[in-house]
């Protein structure tokens, strides 16, 4: 497997415009998460999956943060609008779930809001 | 939910010296508590894990140790190499929801 996939690698956005992270988990992981990095204040769980299902998105900062995840090898992530607030390190994750096994990190988008 | 607490932020030693990172967690129902270390500009990679029905668990040169009645975790890494300057998260993880640390960097010494 290729891991988890996310794209794109780094996006620059004007403040105002929407903005849409993918990932694709590892095929079979039940368990999808999606987390924020910024120096401030480390790694930030948004929002995450059980089956597609969302089950806690209690992370999410604000109405302008939106996920789906429409089937089981897809997910996004979207701001709309964006603001340079926003700007971090978004990272997708996936786990089988099963006995607390390990959550495998994707690459990483880098967003940059101005 | 869950709070961890990791220290140091920064650390810095000379190659072939001992590294120890310390962690927290406050919710007794945690059970899974993986270390993750990440290298600049890639996603954190799981380097060492332990679950809550171990005290201690070693892979070449990581160690990782857990004392469950106190909720302290720590990462020992012995005869460090440059190559193993990065920033490490430690984790707790309840119904597979994972919490973590804040991060410390570490800084190898040639």
């Amino acid at each position: 497997d290729a891991g988890v996939i996310q794209s794109p690698r780094h996006e620059v956005t004007e403040m105002g415009q929407e903005v849409t992270l993918r990932c694709k988990p590892i095929s079979g992981h039940d368990y999808l998460f999606w987390y924020r990095q910024t120096m401030m204040r480390g790694l930030e769980l948004l929002i995450y999956f059980n089956n597609n299902v969302p089950i806690d998105d209690s992370g999410m900062p604000e109405d302008r943060f939106s996920a789906k995840m429409p089937n089981a090898s897809f997910s996004t992530l979207k701001i709309q609008p964006s603001e340079p607030r926003d700007s971090a390190v978004y990272f997708c994750a996936s786990s089988p779930g099963q006995f607390n096994t390990e959550a495998f990190f994707g690459q990483g988008t880098r967003l940059t809001v101005v | 939910g869950e709070n961890v607490e990791q220290h140091p932020s920064t650390l810095s030693v000379q190659e072939g010296d001992s590294a120890v990172i310390k962690c927290t967690y406050s919710d007794s129902a945690s059970n899974y508590f993986p270390w993750y270390k990440q290298e600049l500009g890639k996603g954190p990679q799981l380097i060492i894990d332990i679950r809550s029905n171990v005290g201690e668990k070693k892979d070449q040169r990581i160690a990782v140790t857990l004392n469950k009645t106190a909720k302290h975790f720590s990462l020992h890494i012995t005869e460090t190499q440059p190559e193993d300057s990065a920033v490490y998260f430690c984790a707790a993880s309840i119904m597979s929801q994972f919490y973590f640390g804040t991060g410390t960097s570490l800084t190898v010494i040639p």
